[in-house]
Formats: structure tokens, sequence, C-alpha cells
């Protein structure tokens, strides 16, 4: 699986959008990118998945760069409860089962 | 509609003793995983099951066990517990298909003293 790249810490104000950008400069053809969080002291919580095309779904928006090295994951109007830690997976859809979960972003929103 | 359930929700044992982290989901997925997570680190996998009746191993399965008589449970064991093996464990189901999108329990904190 593609190595991938994320800042260690973000803040974002309430109510704002928040911008997580993810590096995957070495992603193969079919492999997609994952976004997941982790709420402190629970389990990580899927947000969004997407191949090429940007996505959306009622969490999030996934926008993937043309060349595909490289996302951001939108969160449009953040809250306190989207403080969490945020993980960049890049994976194929098949082969190992393996999820690699690195050390994520930290994201803080701030009243 | 409880999801992925993980029990106990916090363990300590001495060295040495062995014991069962048991995951139960009511989702009827296919795919059941066993992941530990330390600190500062993102989590790892041990051991994962395609179905009821399989398992294998995943990146770090040294000194756990798994198995997975039945479709929704899935369980995780320690023969011999060392301090290295204190961690928090998360189990995760996936159904077939859907890509690989996992639900997650909400863990296990493990101390080997």
């Amino acid at each position: 699986d593609a190595k991938t790249t994320q800042p260690t810490s973000m803040d974002c104000a309430e109510g704002r959008a928040a911008n997580l950008p993810c590096n995957h400069s070495t992603i193969s053809g079919n492999e997609y990118v994952y976004w997941y969080r982790q709420i402190h002291s629970q389990g990580p919580q899927y947000i969004i998945h997407g191949l090429k095309n940007n996505e959306t779904n009622e969490m999030a928006s996934l926008i993937i760069t043309e060349d595909r090295k490289s996302s951001t994951l939108i969160l449009p109007h953040a809250t306190l409860r989207d403080t969490a830690v945020y993980y960049c997976i890049v994976r194929a859809i098949f082969g190992n089962e393996k999820l690699t979960f690195g050390t994520g972003t930290r994201l803080t929103i701030i009243p | 509609n409880a999801g992925v359930t993980q029990t106990p929700k916090f363990r300590v044992l001495k060295t040495g003793q062995s014991m069962t982290l048991l995951c139960a989901q009511d989702m009827n997925h296919e795919y059941m995983y066993w992941y530990r997570q330390d600190p500062g680190m993102g989590l790892r996998l041990i051991h994962y099951s395609v179905g009821e009746g399989t398992t294998a191993k995943g990146e770090v399965p040294d000194g756990y066990n798994v198995s997975r008589l039945k479709k929704q449970n899935f369980l995780l064991g320690l023969e011999s517990a060392a301090p290295s093996q204190t961690s928090v464990y998360f189990c995760a189901s996936r159904p077939t298909g859907r890509g690989n999108i996992q639900y997650f329990g909400a863990g296990t904190r493990l101390s080997v003293l």
C-alpha cells in the first residue's frame, strides 16, 4: 500500500471549513484513498473514500487531485465534536486486508 | 443497533496470565479484524478472518491466537501475557464488497504488569 504523509496537527475555528491535506505521491492506479477519524478513547470511524473523482457524503467531502498524488478532506462546518485524529489511508480494494493507519492529523476545533 | 461490541472494556493482567478478548458483531459481516494501538501510534493489524472458521495473520501476530467458530464472534487470546502486550485493542468488521469500510468497536484497554 502507498505511504501517506499528513501534518501532525491542525486547528480550525468552530463553524469554519476544516481542510485536511494528505500526500500520497506513490499511489497506484488501483488504490483508493480512505479517511477515518478517531475521537479520543473511541474506535476509528469511517468517513469517506474515493478513487479519482471527488466524493461527498453527509459527513465530509473528498477532493483528489487530477494526478491522484494528494487529496484533501473537507469538513464543511466544523463543530467541537469534530475534534479528533484523522487518518488518510491508501489501499487497493482487493488484496491484503491490512488498513495501514499512520499517526494521522490531530484536528482541534476551537470555540 | 449494537454494531461491534467488545468485552471486557478494561483488564489488568499479571505477566504470564492468559485471557480472551471477545468481539461480537450483529451486522452479519463476513470479515473481522483485531488491531492494537500503542501510545502515539496508529493501529496495527494482529489477525483477521475472512469468514466463519477462517483466520489469518496480520502484521503483528506473535503472542496472540484467534478463533472464529461463529460468524458473529471473533476471539483474541493471549496465552501468556507480557508487558509488551499492554495496549488498546480494537475489533472491527466489514461486509463483503463495499470496499474496505470497517466498523470498529469501542476498544479494550489491557495492562500487563
